[in-house]
């Protein structure tokens, strides 16, 4: 059982297209982090939240952090075929003992 | 700036053999950790060290697989004897050590075990 839910599992849109992914959990974070991971290489960091309601933006991406703590969504607008990759949410649970989601893969066609 | 650094980038092997991976976390970094990750289960995550101590190693699977940290700038991974489910990408990340601290991911090891 994952301690973080993340959907869709798979998503496939046209370039300009809107989309948004969701990260979800019964537990509660401390803080929590999005990743975009690219075919053979390692995550890297999109954002950190910590605050419940926490809104922030980065270009065309839209992080959100739920008012209790225990999920997120990634909007992104106009999307092109760059935002393609694996989207990982990770929560903190306490010191640095980060879990990871399963990861949203999104395809961006062109 | 290097960033973290992971060898070998691949390794086949076959089962029974003994399997060491390395990684050099970035210069002035107090943490690192071991993932692995499959398509399966995802990103796990196996052991972190903060100040080269091991802090939390409930995620290693069993005792085929042990990890050190010698110094602050240099950290192994060994799996003996390595079963073909233990094929998978493994990355180390290192990060400054604050609870809300970016990870920076090396490019991964992957291991597949014949």
């Amino acid at each position: 059982t994952q301690l973080l839910e993340q959907s869709p599992q798979f998503l496939s849109i046209q370039e300009g297209e809107n989309l948004t992914v969701y990260c979800n959990s019964s537990s509660v974070f401390s803080s929590l982090q999005w990743y975009r991971q690219e075919p053979g290489e390692g995550p890297v960091l999109l954002v950190t939240v910590v605050t419940g309601g926490e809104v922030k933006k980065l270009k065309r991406l839209t992080f959100q952090f739920g008012d209790a703590r225990k999920d997120s969504s990634l909007h992104i607008t106009a999307a092109q075929p760059g935002d393609t990759g694996l989207y990982l949410c990770a929560g903190a649970l306490g010191g640095q003992n980060f879990v990871f989601g399963p990861g949203t893969r999104l395809s961006v066609l062109p | 700036d290097a960033g973290v650094i992971q060898s070998p980038r691949h390794e086949v092997t076959e089962m029974g053999q003994e399997v060491t991976l390395r990684c050099k976390p970035i210069s002035g970094h107090n943490s690192l950790f071991w993932y692995r990750q499959t398509m399966m289960r995802g990103l796990e995550l196996l052991i972190y060290f903060n100040n080269n101590v091991p802090i939390d190693d409930s995620g290693m699977p069993e005792d085929r697989f042990s990890a050190k940290m010698p110094n602050a700038s240099f950290s192994t991974l060994k799996i003996q004897p390595s079963e073909p489910r233990d094929s998978a990408v493994y990355f180390c990340a290192s990060s400054l050590g604050v609870n809300t601290g970016e990870l920076f991911f090396g490019e991964g090891s992957r291991l597949t075990v014949l």
